[in-house]
């Protein structure tokens, strides 16, 4: 089947500690994202990329780093420079071009607690 | 930039009843608009999309309209059932960027339809 994989589901993280989140997608979507949610909030964008070896900042960028070496892998890091981050963290793919822009596929989520 | 704001914020209603949430965004310019469902601790999955052209579309019991020019869209369920609470967002998709830069998402109602 066709999705986006996410891993782990759940990881705890001492201060000071740089973690890396996995994303992967087999849907051969150019595109892919990552978004965070907090409790009561809506998802805020961290990093997008719209194509292999090539990224973008989104609105609360600061504290994350990504790479995009394949197409199938978005992977995000969350270095210890981000102050506040236990959070639960969305991974999202989509085709580009105007029928398919931003027709985002969600994968399950990754937890994140800061101990 | 572009904000959604969603109303209202938690809503619960007895099974059966018919019920509509309310989305607004502040900036017309949009690819797209979205409807997702996110059940706790999970990810998200896409409801209904209208494209920019469109004004409704449907699926089932639920109906999402769209007026573009007003900056509104309302998700309509009909027959609710104690199956359909989750919390629903609402995003849109802006033309900047070539419309693959993400969506920008409302905080999402919290629905709880009793049995």
């Amino acid at each position: 089947d066709g999705g986006i994989t996410q891993s782990p589901k759940y990881l705890f993280r001492k201060e000071g500690q740089n973690v890396t989140l996995s994303c992967e997608q087999n849907l051969n979507h150019d595109a892919m994202y990552w978004y965070r949610q907090d409790p009561g909030q809506g998802l805020r964008l961290i990093y997008y990329s719209q194509i292999v070896n090539d990224f973008q900042k989104g609105d609360i960028a600061e504290g994350y780093s990504v790479s995009r070496e394949k197409k199938e892998s978005f992977p995000l890091t969350v270095t210890s420079a981000q102050k506040n981050p236990t959070a639960f963290y969305l991974c999202a793919s989509s085709t580009t071009g105007a029928s398919g822009a931003n027709v985002l596929t969600f994968g399950a989520g990754s937890r994140l607690t800061v101990l | 930039k572009q904000e959604v704001t969603q109303i209202p914020a938690a809503l619960s209603v007895p099974e059966g009843e018919n019920l509509v949430l309310n989305c607004s965004f502040t900036d017309s310019a949009i690819y797209n608009l979205q409807w997702f469902r996110q059940d706790p601790g999970k990810g998200l999955t896409s409801l209904l999309l209208i494209q920019s052209s469109q004004r409704e579309q449907t699926s089932g019991r639920l109906n999402a309209s769209l007026d573009k020019s007003s900056g509104r869209s309302t998700l309509y369920i009909a027959a609710s059932q104690p199956g359909d609470s989750a919390t629903y967002l609402c995003a849109v998709s802006g033309v900047s960027g070539g419309g693959a830069d993400g969506l920008t998402f409302g905080k999402g109602t919290h629905l709880i339809i009793q049995p």
